[in-house]
């Protein structure tokens, strides 16, 4: 069965720093491996999406993450943190459930909190 | 048009009352999904219609009853809750069968249960 790990619970940067967030996967076959993020008291939005291809990808609001099959890892990156950026971030993997349809497996989430 | 709409933002209700959480979309998709999360933690997978067809279930108590009207639409009828199951209840959607986990969020109806 699949299973997606963030071993962050809690993360604190200052504005302006670096970030990485962590995410490790396991699953058989080639992953389809997302990032969302979420505000509090909001829905999820997606912030980038590997399926095949390069294994740097590019997303949304300057963030982009890295597929390392060997380590079974897709980090999250940002060179630079904006107070906007707090919030609650989760890894996913795409994955076949019985029958025919498809769901989302998350990890459990890792807060990002920005100090000014 | 790339929003999940779901109304309402907000629900209280009562533990003998009976409401309804509505969700729809524009985009086409023939994927729905509910999702309820509880604070501090990720979405749990409650349903997924597929092609107007509900095709899992998660083993949700039968005090959820959902329902896909049409392509664009998907309730979640809800009637004699627990306390506890007052949570977030987020809609999404995604493609089907090209793009089936690239899902689009709703906002969330934020649920208390009395």
């Amino acid at each position: 069965a699949q299973s997606v790990t963030q071993p962050d619970i809690h993360i604190t940067v200052s504005e302006g720093a670096s970030l990485e967030l962590r995410c490790n996967y396991s699953y058989g076959a080639t992953p389809y491996l997302f990032w969302y993020v979420q505000s509090p008291g909001q829905g999820l939005q997606l912030l980038l999406k590997y399926f095949s291809g390069d294994t740097l990808v590019q997303g949304i609001k300057g963030f982009e993450a890295e597929f390392k099959r060997s380590q079974s890892s897709f980090n999250l990156r940002k060179p630079s943190v904006h107070w906007s950026d707090a919030a609650e971030y989760f890894c996913a993997v795409g994955s076949f459930s019985s029958g025919s349809a498809r769901q989302l497996t998350f990890g459990s989430g890792t807060q990002l909190t920005v100090l000014p | 048009d790339t929003e999940v709409t779901q109304t309402p933002k907000h629900l209280v209700m009562g533990m003998t009352n009976k409401k309804s959480l509505k969700c729809e979309q524009h985009m086409g998709h023939r994927a729905m999904y509910w999702y309820k999360q509880k604070a501090k933690k990720p979405p749990e997978l409650m349903f997924v219609y597929s092609y107007e067809k509900l095709s899992i279930n998660e083993s949700v108590p039968s005090r959820f009853s959902p329902e896909c009207p049409n392509s664009s639409l998907l309730n979640l009828h809800l009637h004699a809750l627990q306390p506890e199951d007052s949570a977030l209840y987020l809609c999404a959607s995604s493609e089907g069968q090209l793009n089936p986990w690239e899902a689009f969020f709703g906002q969330g109806t934020r649920l208390t249960v009395v």
